[in-house]
């Protein structure tokens, strides 16, 4: 069974700051990784994804992938209160579809 | 455009109650359909996934069933609940099980 793990937990950041998030597959077969957003007592929302290694950027998020470590990683720059949310990791394979992660509870304090 | 409808929005039952809950997909053909559920400050737990009518695969067995009668629907239920039946439970969509995935608005479930 895929395990994907995320850290850490929570993180509490200043209004104008960066939050960094990070995320690992157990499984060397992942396919993909997604990021999704999710506000409270909302359903989550998908924020960007990443197939290849390397690096890519939409606006205030930059998403890493280095496949060789199965590992990703979220920045978010310029951290509004608006970015507080439960951030989720989800990774692919065809095996076993979309496993989610605990999630990273970020908040940002004005 | 494509919009993913649930009901009800919100449930309180009773411990041993039947439960249904429904979710329509409009504006997209044969896709994907998946439920989940979401412990309160928990991560989602994917329960079931479609990919045709009438077809549905368990995940998790948690004394749930789901069926798809439609196309465009996805029915999850149960004969008797229990009071870890209490959560989040959410509905999404994909193209495909290598796409994103849609969900909907959800229905928060408390039993008793």
């Amino acid at each position: 069974q895929q395990k994907v793990q995320q850290s850490p937990e929570s993180l509490i950041v200043p209004e104008g700051g960066m939050a960094s998030l990070n995320c690992t597959s157990s499984d060397r077969n992942v396919d993909y990784f997604w990021w999704y957003r999710q506000h409270s007592g909302k359903s989550p929302k998908m924020l960007m994804s990443i197939f290849s290694n390397g690096e890519k950027e939409e606006g205030r998020f930059t998403v890493h992938l280095n496949k060789a470590s199965l590992h990703t990683s979220l920045h978010i720059r310029d951290s509004q209160p608006s970015d507080s949310a439960l951030y989720l990791c989800a990774a692919y394979n065809y095996a076993q579809g979309l496993t989610f992660g605990l999630g990273t509870r970020v908040s940002v304090f004005p | 455009a494509q919009t993913i409808h649930q009901w009800p929005v919100a449930e309180i039952k009773a411990v041993g109650s039947p439960l249904s809950l429904g979710c329509t997909i409009k504006g997209k053909s044969s896709p994907n359909l998946y439920w989940y559920w979401q412990a309160t400050g928990g991560t989602l737990q994917q329960l079931f996934y479609s990919i045709t009518v009438g077809q549905v695969e368990s995940v998790v067995q948690l004394n749930l069933s789901a069926s798809r009668p439609k196309d465009d629907q996805f029915i999850l239920s149960t004969e008797k609940l229990l009071l870890s039946h209490s959560g989040f439970y959410l509905c999404a969509w994909s193209l495909g099980g290598s796409y994103e995935q849609y969900f909907g608005p959800g229905t928060r479930l408390t039993v008793l």
